[in-house]
């Protein structure tokens, strides 16, 4: 089966700390997506890429980092820097038509 | 800068009756409308879409109705059923463009 598959589910980081979210799909999307969501504020985007090698800031890109070396894989690194980092995160990649996104099921990241 | 809102955080309704689902936007550019529904720990799942070009798409019990002069498109549900209950995003994009989302309304459908 074809989808996008998000590691993990849950996951717990110390103050400080930075930590990377995993997104892999086997759609073979070109294009994928980092969405963050909190409550009253829909999902707001991260970083997206259109093609490996390439990626580009979204709306709330500061604290994140991102790599797309390959076309399945495309890896959140949430530093120290980000201020606010609890959240559900949510990775997305659209087919080469670009309108309907596909998601994984997401990453609830919680600081302690 | 909001350019896709969902002005209702929620909405209740009762088995069997329509739900209504509003959103507006800003951005004259978009030209492709699409609604998700979310589950709580779960990804969004793609509900049905419009072109800027049509008014109307219907798919089952959903429909949506896109008034561009008015920048607003709606949701359908009918009839409503308990497992409709979860958080809808309307969702815009430009040219294929990344897609922008609104706030999300909770719908709950009561039995």
């Amino acid at each position: 089966d074809g989808g996008i598959t998000q590691s993990p589910k849950y996951l717990f980081r110390k103050e400080g700390q930075n930590v990377t979210l995993s997104c892999e799909q086997n759609l073979n999307h070109d294009a994928m997506y980092w969405y963050r969501q909190d409550p009253g504020q829909g999902l707001r985007l991260i970083y997206y890429s259109q093609i490996v090698n390439d990626f580009q800031k979204g709306d709330i890109a500061e604290g994140y980092s991102v790599s797309r070396e390959k076309k399945e894989s495309f890896p959140l690194t949430v530093t120290s820097a980000q201020k606010n980092p609890t959240a559900f995160y949510l990775c997305a990649s659209t087919p080469p038509s670009g309108f309907e996104a596909f998601f994984g099921q997401g990453t609830r990241l919680t600081v302690v | 800068d909001q350019q896709v809102k969902q002005n209702s955080p929620s909405l209740s309704v009762q088995e069997g009756r329509i739900s209504i689902l509003n959103c507006d936007y800003t951005n004259s550019m978009f030209d492709y409308f699409l609604w998700y529904k979310k589950y709580p720990a779960e990804g969004p799942t793609f509900l049905i879409s419009i072109s800027s070009i049509k008014d109307k798409n219907e798919d089952g019990r959903f429909t949506v109705f896109l008034n561009k002069s008015a920048k607003h498109l709606s949701l359908h549900i009918v009839p409503s059923q308990p497992g409709d209950s979860a958080v809808y995003f309307c969702a815009a994009s430009a040219q294929g463009n990344k897609l922008v989302f609104g706030a999300g309304t909770i719908l709950r459908v009561k039995s």
